[in-house]
């Protein structure tokens, strides 16, 4: 069964500073790969997807994340935060083939400080 | 991109009340939709898969008679939390995926039992 981790579940930033939330996930196919951002009581946004091709992919917002199969991982990056990101951040992973039901992280909460 | 709108936002219903959340897809049409469940501070876990013209598909230990879902139309699909108790106020999110694979997300409707 597929499954997320998210290791870190709050993490504080300066404005300015550089961000990595880090992912890493199991699964026995090849996976679809999400990053989403949640806003206080709204849904979900998604930042940036990886399904093949280019293991770094950019996504909106700045962000990008790298795909790296030997460490299972796949780590949301920013080189410099706006305390505009401050929000919960989930990754996900999918199937690529059937009825995409996506298993979610348990999420990383984002604090910004001025 | 895609948009995917719920309705209510949030409600308020007494306990043993019936309360039904729309899922509608804006401009496009979705033959399968997505229902999750959110607690406080916690991740999104799948309750179903609701399969327009279909039975929708419900994940180990939700309850069917208990979390009714309706996808009578390429554009809407309806949970409805039956007999509802304080047990059951949560977060609940749908999500919609388009001919790309890709889910687009909905604001979300926050239940409250009183």
């Amino acid at each position: 069964a597929q499954s997320v981790t998210q290791p870190d579940i709050h993490i504080t930033v300066s404005e300015g500073a550089s961000l990595e939330l880090r992912c890493n996930y199991s699964y026995g196919a090849t996976p679809y790969l999400f990053w989403y951002v949640q806003s206080p009581g709204q849904g979900l946004q998604l930042l940036l997807k990886y399904f093949s091709g280019d293991t770094l992919v950019q996504g909106i917002k700045g962000f990008e994340a790298e795909f790296k199969r030997s460490q299972s991982s796949f780590n949301l990056r920013k080189p410099s935060v706006h305390w505009s990101d401050a929000a919960e951040y989930f990754c996900a992973v999918g199937a690529l083939q059937g009825a995409q039901k996506l298993v979610f992280g348990q999420g990383t909460r984002l604090t910004i400080n001025p | 991109g895609a948009v995917v709108s719920q309705h209510p936002s949030w409600v308020i219903c007494k306990s043993g009340t019936s309360v039904k959340i729309e899922c509608r897809s804006l401009d496009f049409q979705a033959t399968t939709m997505f229902w999750y469940r959110q607690f406080p501070k916690q991740s999104l876990m799948l309750m179903a898969t609701s399969n327009e013209g279909s039975k929708a598909t419900y994940e180990q230990g939700v309850e069917k008679d208990k979390f009714l879902i309706n996808h009578a139309s390429l554009t809407l699909s309806t949970l409805t939390v039956t007999s509802a108790h304080p047990e059951d106020s949560s977060f609940y999110i749908c999500s919609a995926r388009v001919d790309t694979g890709e889910l687009f997300f909905g604001e979300g409707s926050r239940l409250t039992v009183l």
